[in-house]
């Protein structure tokens, strides 16, 4: 069965940096684009980024750049979404998603399967 | 950027009911767009990409369509658990941004 299971609930203090990880299970994790939403409460997605964990290529939103970095360590099929200097307006929940297609493809075709969000709480 | 913007944003209908949801994008994306269904308390679910093609194991009940700029995600016969939030997105170019959200509830 495939499914992303991500890292516990995070507190950290403004200025801080947060590290997430991101397990695949039932897949190979490079066989696919993975990418990076997060939602603050009661608000909309926000798509951050993607990581290509097969050459380890990224594109992140301008939004985060400079302060967010997307790794991934296939040898234990873990994805990672560091970010760093963070702020009041960072507290959302931060989920995975598995593009849909297969590499080759690109990371074009939706997400398919989701991780179950994790909470990161800057105060 | 890139916008997305949903209509309506919030919706009332009640069971057996047809509803529509239409997505706009401020360019053109030609059908790099795809339609999620979010419930309180859990990651959204990929219903439609690619404009209009349906997610193995959805019902088809859902159906997207359009192309360019405009789209639809329509609910042909609503089930109660479908009242939920509705989001759009865009793949053609990066940021990859979602619509606000239509937030569809039980009249």
């Amino acid at each position: 069965q495939v499914h992303l299971v991500q890292s516990g609930a995070e507190v950290r203090k403004p200025g801080a940096s947060v590290k997430v990880s991101c397990e695949a299970a039932g897949y190979t994790l490079s066989d696919y684009y993975m990418h990076w939403v997060r939602q603050a409460p009661g608000q909309g997605l926000e798509w951050m980024g993607w990581i290509n964990p097969n050459n380890g290529g990224i594109k992140y939103s301008q939004k985060f750049q400079g302060r967010i970095t997307m790794t991934r360590d296939t040898s234990i099929s873990t994805a990672y979404m560091e970010l760093s200097s963070l702020t009041s307006d960072d507290t959302a929940v931060y989920f995975c998603a598995r593009a849909r297609d297969i590499v080759a493809s690109g990371p074009f075709y939706g997400m398919d399967v989701w991780g179950q969000g994790t909470t990161v709480t800057v105060s | 950027d890139i916008q997305m913007t949903q209509s309506p944003s919030s919706l009332s209908a009640s069971a057996g009911d047809r509803v529509s949801i239409t997505c706009r994008a401020s360019q053109t994306i030609n059908n790099y767009l795809h339609w999620y269904q979010q419930s309180p308390g859990k990651a959204p679910k990929l219903l439609i990409y690619s404009a209009s093609r349906l997610q193995s194991g959805v019902p088809s009940r859902f159906s997207g369509s359009g192309s360019g700029t405009n789209f639809t995600l329509t609910i042909s016969s609503l089930q109660p658990e479908d009242f939920a939030t509705f989001y759009c997105q865009q793949t053609y170019d990066t940021p990859h941004t979602f619509g606000q959200g239509t937030n569809l509830d039980i009249k």
